[in-house]
């Protein structure tokens, strides 16, 4: 299967953490991705996790793979208005070299 | 370090007629893929180019061709545009060959069929 799941929507406060979640059905994938996608504007590499690896840590992003339950989530800490924006999740196809992106969460941050 | 460039920004076509996209890749790059994004939803793989070959389709129609140069740039044709064929239209690069082959995007290519 290549079906990645993600909730639509998110709103937190500004300075808030926000936590976006991602389960995915292809257990076979190497790398998992997130992206970020402005309005308007193409797709931002934001961090990237081995399957091998449970957390990865890269400033205010934390990516955790729960490879059992096929769950990958984001945590943004310190929200800030310019995290605004649509996150994805995104794995590639072994062996075919596409990414499966999941729908995209759109996070909002209030100020 | 040149990042992923496309052209045009917008396009707006009538149904029947056949438009072309085109893309550069990030410099040290040999690999483009291509990806339709329909308003609301997440990206869909349409190809991807290596070595001047289509290396991998997704569930597009022939209609959906491509072309990739020796300079690693490429391509997007499609023909015959239909209404649903709307969408926001990206293309990116990796490097095929390296350890994590991870695709970096361009900003797109907004096509709207009338």
């Amino acid at each position: 299967g290549e079906d990645v799941e993600q909730s639509l929507f998110l709103s937190v406060r500004e300075g808030d953490s926000s936590v976006i979640n991602c389960t995915y059905t292809d257990s076979s994938s190497t790398y998992l991705y997130w992206y970020k996608q402005e309005p308007g504007a193409g797709l931002q590499l934001l961090t990237y996790i081995f399957s091998n690896m449970d957390m990865k840590q890269d400033q205010r992003l934390t990516v955790l793979l729960n490879k059992k339950d096929k769950h990958l989530s984001l945590r943004i800490a310190d929200t800030q208005t310019g995290d605004s924006a649509i996150y994805f999740c995104a794995h590639e196809n072994p062996g075919t070299y596409k990414y499966i992106f999941g729908t995209g969460t759109r996070l909002k941050v209030l100020a | 370090e040149t990042g992923v460039t496309q052209s045009p920004t917008h396009l707006i076509k009538t149904r029947g007629q056949q438009v072309t996209l085109r893309c550069s890749s990030q410099s040290g790059h040999n690999t483009v893929s291509w990806y339709q994004q329909a308003l609301g939803q997440g990206p869909q793989f349409i190809f991807q180019y290596y070595r001047e070959e289509e290396n991998g389709r997704g569930n597009f129609p022939p209609r959906f061709s491509g072309l990739q140069f020796p300079n690693y740039s490429s391509e997007l044709n499609v023909n015959a545009l239909e209404l649903d064929d709307s969408a926001l239209y990206l293309c990116a690069s990796s490097l095929r060959g390296s350890s994590q082959e991870t695709q970096y995007f361009g900003p797109g290519t907004r096509l709207l069929v009338l």
